[in-house]
Protein backbone atom coordinates (compact mmCIF):
# COMPACT_ATOMS: atom_id res chain seq x y z
CA UNK A 1 0.00 0.00 0.00
CA UNK A 2 2.82 2.35 -1.31
CA UNK A 3 0.50 5.23 -2.85
CA UNK A 4 3.05 7.97 -3.85
CA UNK A 5 7.21 7.28 -3.33
CA UNK A 6 9.35 10.08 -3.95
CA UNK A 7 13.70 9.29 -3.88
CA UNK A 8 15.30 10.34 -2.33
CA UNK A 9 14.07 12.04 1.21
CA UNK A 10 17.21 14.17 1.35
CA UNK A 11 19.54 15.48 -0.90
CA UNK A 12 22.55 18.04 -0.55
CA UNK A 13 23.93 19.07 -3.79
CA UNK A 14 26.97 21.81 -4.93
CA UNK A 15 25.83 24.55 -6.86
CA UNK A 16 25.75 23.86 -10.40
CA UNK A 17 25.45 20.42 -9.73
CA UNK A 18 22.37 18.20 -11.27
CA UNK A 19 20.51 15.78 -10.34
CA UNK A 20 16.97 13.64 -10.34
CA UNK A 21 14.02 13.46 -8.25
CA UNK A 22 12.18 10.44 -8.71
CA UNK A 23 8.22 9.75 -8.03
CA UNK A 24 6.78 6.79 -8.74
CA UNK A 25 2.82 5.82 -7.89
CA UNK A 26 0.70 2.33 -7.65
CA UNK A 27 -2.40 3.84 -7.52
CA UNK A 28 -3.24 3.56 -11.28
CA UNK A 29 -3.54 7.58 -11.47
CA UNK A 30 -3.42 9.25 -14.56
CA UNK A 31 -2.45 12.93 -13.60
CA UNK A 32 1.27 13.69 -11.52
CA UNK A 33 2.55 16.55 -10.34
CA UNK A 34 5.66 18.57 -9.04
CA UNK A 35 5.47 20.98 -6.15
CA UNK A 36 8.24 22.49 -3.99
CA UNK A 37 7.20 24.01 -0.95
CA UNK A 38 9.09 27.25 1.05
CA UNK A 39 8.45 28.73 4.09
CA UNK A 40 5.34 31.22 4.28
CA UNK A 41 4.17 30.44 0.52
CA UNK A 42 2.98 27.50 0.59
CA UNK A 43 3.13 24.83 -2.34
CA UNK A 44 3.63 25.99 -5.63
CA UNK A 45 3.30 23.90 -8.97
CA UNK A 46 6.56 23.18 -11.21
CA UNK A 47 5.25 20.96 -13.72
CA UNK A 48 2.62 18.49 -14.08
CA UNK A 49 1.51 15.72 -16.27
CA UNK A 50 -2.05 15.35 -17.19
CA UNK A 51 -1.86 12.06 -18.27
CA UNK A 52 1.11 9.69 -20.04
CA UNK A 53 2.79 11.50 -22.78
CA UNK A 54 2.08 14.72 -21.93
CA UNK A 55 3.57 17.63 -19.45
CA UNK A 56 2.71 20.96 -19.27
CA UNK A 57 4.36 24.00 -16.85
CA UNK A 58 3.46 25.33 -13.58
CA UNK A 59 3.80 28.49 -11.70
CA UNK A 60 7.34 28.06 -11.44
CA UNK A 61 8.87 25.87 -13.83
CA UNK A 62 12.41 27.81 -14.55
CA UNK A 63 15.15 25.82 -13.71
CA UNK A 64 14.16 22.29 -14.02
CA UNK A 65 12.40 19.85 -16.46
CA UNK A 66 10.61 16.83 -15.83
CA UNK A 67 9.92 13.78 -17.80
CA UNK A 68 6.70 11.03 -17.35
CA UNK A 69 8.54 8.06 -17.67
CA UNK A 70 5.79 5.61 -18.07
CA UNK A 71 2.00 5.76 -16.53
CA UNK A 72 3.79 5.04 -12.57
CA UNK A 73 6.67 7.34 -12.72
CA UNK A 74 7.26 10.90 -13.18
CA UNK A 75 10.78 12.87 -12.47
CA UNK A 76 11.90 15.91 -12.13
CA UNK A 77 15.56 17.21 -13.07
CA UNK A 78 17.65 20.00 -11.80
CA UNK A 79 20.31 20.64 -14.72
CA UNK A 80 22.11 23.37 -12.90
CA UNK A 81 21.56 23.66 -9.01
CA UNK A 82 20.87 26.96 -7.75
CA UNK A 83 20.38 28.35 -3.76
CA UNK A 84 17.42 29.25 -4.80
CA UNK A 85 16.47 25.64 -5.30
CA UNK A 86 16.79 24.78 -1.93
CA UNK A 87 13.28 23.95 -0.48
CA UNK A 88 11.16 20.50 -0.54
CA UNK A 89 9.80 18.81 -2.99
CA UNK A 90 6.65 17.05 -3.06
CA UNK A 91 5.13 14.96 -5.79
CA UNK A 92 1.26 14.24 -6.21
CA UNK A 93 -0.85 12.25 -8.45
CA UNK A 94 -4.73 11.69 -8.97
CA UNK A 95 -7.27 9.55 -10.70
CA UNK A 96 -8.85 12.93 -12.05
CA UNK A 97 -8.97 15.97 -9.66
CA UNK A 98 -12.60 17.01 -9.23
CA UNK A 99 -13.53 14.67 -7.11
CA UNK A 100 -10.83 12.76 -5.28
CA UNK A 101 -8.10 15.28 -3.91
CA UNK A 102 -3.94 14.71 -4.63
CA UNK A 103 -2.40 12.09 -3.15
CA UNK A 104 1.11 13.55 -2.11
CA UNK A 105 4.53 11.41 -1.36
CA UNK A 106 6.76 11.85 1.93
CA UNK A 107 8.64 14.92 0.13
CA UNK A 108 12.58 15.77 -0.87
CA UNK A 109 14.48 17.83 1.30
CA UNK A 110 16.70 19.53 -0.84
CA UNK A 111 19.66 21.99 -0.27
CA UNK A 112 21.61 23.60 -2.23
CA UNK A 113 25.05 24.70 -1.63
CA UNK B 1 -5.82 33.45 -12.57
CA UNK B 2 -7.05 31.46 -9.97
CA UNK B 3 -5.31 32.22 -5.99
CA UNK B 4 -6.24 31.23 -2.11
CA UNK B 5 -5.81 33.61 0.86
CA UNK B 6 -5.38 32.23 4.50
CA UNK B 7 -5.56 35.41 6.11
CA UNK B 8 -4.08 33.65 9.57
CA UNK B 9 -0.66 32.44 9.36
CA UNK B 10 -0.25 30.94 12.58
CA UNK B 11 -3.12 30.21 15.36
CA UNK B 12 -2.80 29.11 19.15
CA UNK B 13 -5.44 27.50 20.67
CA UNK B 14 -6.20 25.47 23.81
CA UNK B 15 -7.08 21.61 23.88
CA UNK B 16 -11.04 21.55 24.11
CA UNK B 17 -11.36 24.75 22.63
CA UNK B 18 -13.07 25.64 19.16
CA UNK B 19 -11.39 26.09 15.72
CA UNK B 20 -11.97 27.86 13.00
CA UNK B 21 -9.27 28.63 10.09
CA UNK B 22 -10.06 30.96 7.28
CA UNK B 23 -10.00 30.34 3.59
CA UNK B 24 -10.95 32.86 1.07
CA UNK B 25 -10.56 32.00 -2.38
CA UNK B 26 -10.87 33.44 -6.34
CA UNK B 27 -12.01 32.29 -9.37
CA UNK B 28 -14.45 32.99 -12.14
CA UNK B 29 -16.95 30.05 -11.25
CA UNK B 30 -17.28 28.00 -8.22
CA UNK B 31 -14.34 26.21 -8.09
CA UNK B 32 -13.36 22.81 -6.25
CA UNK B 33 -12.13 23.25 -2.65
CA UNK B 34 -10.22 21.26 -0.57
CA UNK B 35 -8.19 21.70 2.84
CA UNK B 36 -4.56 19.95 3.56
CA UNK B 37 -3.12 19.15 6.49
CA UNK B 38 0.65 18.69 6.84
CA UNK B 39 2.28 17.29 10.15
CA UNK B 40 6.07 17.84 10.80
CA UNK B 41 8.26 16.04 8.45
CA UNK B 42 5.18 14.46 6.41
CA UNK B 43 3.67 14.92 3.13
CA UNK B 44 0.26 16.05 2.59
CA UNK B 45 -2.97 14.49 3.76
CA UNK B 46 -6.79 15.09 2.72
CA UNK B 47 -9.00 16.16 5.43
CA UNK B 48 -12.37 17.12 3.38
CA UNK B 49 -12.85 18.35 -0.20
CA UNK B 50 -15.84 20.20 -1.52
CA UNK B 51 -17.23 20.04 -5.02
CA UNK B 52 -20.67 20.46 -5.53
CA UNK B 53 -24.18 19.99 -3.14
CA UNK B 54 -24.40 20.01 0.56
CA UNK B 55 -22.43 23.50 1.75
CA UNK B 56 -21.50 21.82 4.81
CA UNK B 57 -19.03 18.88 4.03
CA UNK B 58 -17.54 16.61 6.67
CA UNK B 59 -14.04 15.27 6.87
CA UNK B 60 -11.99 13.18 8.23
CA UNK B 61 -10.61 13.59 12.19
CA UNK B 62 -13.78 15.15 13.35
CA UNK B 63 -13.19 18.76 10.46
CA UNK B 64 -15.91 20.38 8.77
CA UNK B 65 -15.73 23.12 6.33
CA UNK B 66 -18.63 25.52 4.94
CA UNK B 67 -18.76 26.79 1.12
CA UNK B 68 -20.08 30.57 1.27
CA UNK B 69 -20.48 31.80 -2.43
CA UNK B 70 -21.49 35.27 -1.38
CA UNK B 71 -18.22 35.27 0.23
CA UNK B 72 -15.83 33.30 -1.56
CA UNK B 73 -15.26 31.48 1.20
CA UNK B 74 -14.56 27.62 2.49
CA UNK B 75 -13.63 27.70 6.42
CA UNK B 76 -12.47 24.74 8.47
CA UNK B 77 -14.11 24.39 11.59
CA UNK B 78 -13.88 21.76 14.87
CA UNK B 79 -15.85 21.77 17.56
CA UNK B 80 -13.16 20.52 19.88
CA UNK B 81 -9.31 20.66 19.37
CA UNK B 82 -7.33 17.63 19.98
CA UNK B 83 -3.30 18.44 21.02
CA UNK B 84 -3.00 15.84 17.70
CA UNK B 85 -4.80 18.15 15.43
CA UNK B 86 -1.27 20.65 15.91
CA UNK B 87 0.21 20.56 12.37
CA UNK B 88 -0.24 23.00 9.18
CA UNK B 89 -3.31 23.39 7.23
CA UNK B 90 -3.60 24.32 3.58
CA UNK B 91 -6.83 25.09 2.00
CA UNK B 92 -6.21 24.76 -1.80
CA UNK B 93 -8.84 25.13 -5.55
CA UNK B 94 -8.93 23.54 -8.68
CA UNK B 95 -10.78 24.53 -11.81
CA UNK B 96 -14.33 22.45 -11.56
CA UNK B 97 -13.20 21.53 -15.59
CA UNK B 98 -13.71 17.59 -14.75
CA UNK B 99 -10.04 17.21 -16.05
CA UNK B 100 -6.95 17.00 -14.15
CA UNK B 101 -5.75 20.91 -14.06
CA UNK B 102 -3.67 22.93 -11.56
CA UNK B 103 -4.38 22.69 -7.71
CA UNK B 104 -3.21 26.03 -6.34
CA UNK B 105 -2.44 26.10 -2.26
CA UNK B 106 -2.74 28.98 0.03
CA UNK B 107 0.53 29.95 2.08
CA UNK B 108 -1.04 27.81 5.15
CA UNK B 109 -2.10 28.44 8.63
CA UNK B 110 0.19 26.57 11.58
CA UNK B 111 -1.94 25.65 14.24
CA UNK B 112 -0.59 25.07 17.84
CA UNK B 113 -2.55 23.43 20.29
CA UNK B 114 -1.81 24.25 24.28
CA UNK B 115 -2.22 21.95 26.99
Amino acid sequence: NAGVTQTPKFQVLKTGQSMTLQCAQDMNHNSMYWYRQDPGMGLRLIYYSASEGTTDKGEVPNGYNVSRLNKREFSLRLESAAPSQTSVYFCASTMRFSGVGAFFGQGTRLTVV
Amino acid sequence: AQSVTQPDIHITVSEGASLELRCNYSYGATPYLFWYVQSPGQGLQLLLKYFSGDTLVQGIKGFEAEFKRSQSSFNLRKPSVHWSDAAEYFCAVAPNTGTASKLTFGTGTRLQVTL
